[in-house]
């Protein structure tokens, strides 16, 4: 079974620059995750798509960070512009479920904002 | 409120000996609690859950961890560490019965398991 697959590995901006990142979830997974973690800390929700309908993005910095599921499959999360705090890793998971099924992680993406 | 305490930010132990990361968990009603491992420049991985049922969860890489639900803990627990298990671990918790359906993660323990 293939896993979740993220894109780029690795992304180096200079601040007020636009980024993109691209994740494809296990077939099958309704629930879609982006998770930014800071180093040092634990993932932190940004936004949870179920299909492709949002179900919570009360963290997501609306002002900046926008995030769609195309189909209810693939997922793009983009910056705009970038800050140098955003520098961080974001993690996209999916899973089958919601409440009691585990998520599936991906490689995650480096993001140094300079 | 919501909220997973993992005590210990780094826990050493030497190869061969047991190990344990803890992990206690406030909720208003009751629990589904994770366990993931997240290796050197990795994605985090998934480890074991309690839903429901036998408090002693077995998991993936010989890991197990124990429900109780009086001490409000869910501690991880391996009977013989190897060099191998040295990595970041996260407990994260979702209330099952509240209005807050959030999974709300700990700040994370790192395990450094000596050869």
């Amino acid at each position: 079974e293939a896993g979740v697959a993220q894109s780029p590995r690795y992304k180096i901006i200079e601040k007020r620059q636009s980024v993109a990142f691209w994740c494809n979830p296990i077939s099958g997974h309704a629930t879609l995750y982006w998770y930014q973690q800071i180093l040092g800390q634990g993932p932190k929700l940004l936004i949870q798509f179920q299909n492709n309908g949002v179900v919570d993005d009360s963290q997501l910095p609306k002002d900046r960070f926008s995030a769609e599921r195309l189909k209810g499959v693939d997922s793009t999360l983009k910056i705009q512009p970038a800050k140098l705090e955003d520098s961080a890793v974001y993690l996209c998971a999916s899973s089958l479920g919601v409440m009691n099924t585990e998520a599936f992680f991906g490689q995650g993406t480096r993001l140094t904002v300079v | 409120a919501q909220s997973v305490a993992q005590p210990e930010d780094q826990v050493n132990v030497a190869e061969g000996n047991p190990l344990t990361v803890k992990c206690t968990y406030s909720v208003s009603g009751n629990p589904y609690l994770f366990w993931y491992v997240q290796y050197p420049n990795r994605g985090l991985q998934f480890l074991l859950k309690y839903i429901t049922g036998d408090n002693l969860v077995k998991g993936s890489y010989g890991f197990e961890a124990e429900f109780n639900k009086s001490q409000t803990s869910f501690h991880l627990k391996k009977p013989s560490a190897l060099v191998s298990d040295s990595a970041l671990y996260f407990c994260a918790v979702r209330d099952r019965d509240g209005n807050n359906r959030k999974l709300i993660w700990g700040l994370g323990t790192s395990l450094a398991v000596n050869p």
